[in-house]
């Protein structure tokens, strides 16, 4: 049973476009909320993570909005380059364990 | 070390053998975790320590998987009798201690192939 679930699957978007990476929760006791990014035959990497008490957090290009009523939130990426171009993975952490989303293909293209 | 350190990166077995996947955290981390992660999919829970001890090992898929960890620090991962669906990278990561905010910190992984 996933607890956190992702979406879309993959996506792909042109240069300078903002793809936007959607997850969900059902477990409340959930208090910590990381992005994390992988590139092919390299481990995951934390890009950016929340918590429930704020609403959005920017840090460089990428930003997370999250909206804790509706146990949502969600990864955009400005001004997207091709360097950008990886897997993405939500997750969300209570006490020791972390839950992974499915992950999401970003293609970025020239 | 710099990161979190695993070996082998990359194995080839052959069905039924045994197989030990090591992991080595960073250093000071008390917190030791074991991913599975297949061929374009999500990232699968297996077991966390913290210090020796192994109190979540709801994630391991069958008893011909088994973990240990020694002097809190090195973590061997070991299947058993190894079947193709085995196939998959195994990811270990670490952190510094419990608790929700502490960064969690992937090696690279160890890709393992049963043919």
């Amino acid at each position: 049973q996933q607890q956190v679930k992702q979406s879309p699957q993959s996506l792909i978007v042109q240069k300078g476009g903002i793809p936007i990476i959607n997850c969900a929760y059902e477990n409340t006791a959930f208090d910590y909320f990381p992005w994390y990014q992988q590139f092919p035959g390299k481990g995951p990497a934390l890009l950016i993570a929340i918590r429930p008490d704020v609403s959005e957090k920017k840090e460089g290009r990428f930003t997370i909005s999250f909206n804790k009523s509706a146990k949502q939130f969600s990864l955009h990426i400005m001004d997207s380059q091709p360097g950008d171009s990886a897997t993405y993975f939500c997750a969300a952490s209570s006490d020791y364990k972390l839950s992974f989303g499915a992950g999401t293909t970003v293609t970025v293209r020239a | 070390g710099a990161g979190v350190s695993q070996s082998p990166s990359n194995k080839v077995t052959e069905k039924g053998k045994d197989v030990e996947l090591r992991c080595d955290p960073i250093s000071g981390h008390t917190a030791l975790y074991w991913y599975r992660q297949s061929l374009g999919q999500g990232l699968e829970f297996l077991i966390y320590f913290q210090g020796n001890s192994a109190p979540d090992k709801s994630g391991l898929p069958s008893d011909r998987f088994s973990a240990e960890r020694t002097g809190g620090s090195v973590s061997t991962l070991t299947i058993q009798r190894t079947q193709q669906e085995d196939s998959a990278v195994y990811l270990c990561a670490s952190r510094p201690s419990r608790g929700a905010g502490n960064t969690i910190y992937f090696g690279e992984g160890s890709w393992l192939t049963v043919v």
